[in-house]
């Protein structure tokens, strides 16, 4: 079975705060692929970034960062000097390789307060 | 560039009505899923069809269809709709399995009373 885990329900901080997001996955597989969704307050879900299980590298784009660790199974989420457009419900999923279906962890909602 | 588009965005039904949830994909996207959200809760797979033929099925409760035809848009058919089936339903599209990712569409929010 999978599973993803992320412990923080919510996180407040203040603008230009950095904040990271926890994501702990759990899959017996050795391809799977990893991802990060933002849900905003309107409630549509936004692609942020996709890691196959192959990829360790880290990656960087503009204020948002991700560390994906096969060793400790997390791939955690960072953004940088946080704004209040950052505001909203943040959503990690696993994909097994033979698999069609995201299996989502339960969301972190972020408020960024001005 | 087109979007994954679900219709209706928003729909209030009574108990025991039915509704009808469409959802059309990115063109050349032969994959689409459908996944349920209650209030505060992750998003919930539900089925998904490849090719017009059904891929993977999750957690569908029996008085839920959904099919995928020939222009690859699906429907996600809902009868005798329960208090508890309120919920934020979306629909997402991808490219065969999705391992270059998965576009989802704004969603349809569906209210029973």
């Amino acid at each position: 079975a999978q599973k993803v885990t992320q412990a923080q329900t919510e996180i407040s901080v203040v603008e230009k705060e950095d904040v990271t997001l926890d994501c702990v996955y759990e899959t017996r597989d050795t391809t799977y692929y990893l991802f990060w969704y933002k849900q905003p307050p309107s409630g549509e879900l936004v692609f942020l970034i996709r890691r196959n299980s192959f990829d360790e590298q880290n990656e960087i784009s503009g204020r948002y960062s991700w560390n994906f660790q096969k060793s400790t199974s997390s791939f955690n989420f960072t953004i940088t000097a946080s704004q209040v457009v950052d505001s909203a419900v943040y959503f990690c999923a696993l994909r097994r390789s033979n698999d069609y279906k995201l299996s989502f962890g339960a969301g972190t909602t972020v408020t960024v307060r001005a | 560039a087109a979007g994954v588009i679900q219709s209706p965005r928003h729909l209030i039904k009574e108990k025991r009505e039915t509704a009808t949830l469409k959802c059309y994909p990115i063109p050349r996207h032969d994959t689409v899923y459908w996944y349920q959200q209650g209030p505060g809760q992750d998003p919930q797979f539900l089925i998904s069809f490849y090719e017009k033929m059904q891929s993977d099925k999750g957690s569908i409760p029996d008085r839920f269809s959904a099919q995928q035809f020939s222009d690859y848009h699906s429907e996600l058919n809902m009868s005798s709709l329960e208090l508890g089936d309120s919920a934020l339903y979306f629909c997402a599209s991808s490219a065969g399995t999705g391992n270059y990712g998965y576009t989802f569409g704004s969603g349809t929010r569906l209210t029973v009373v």
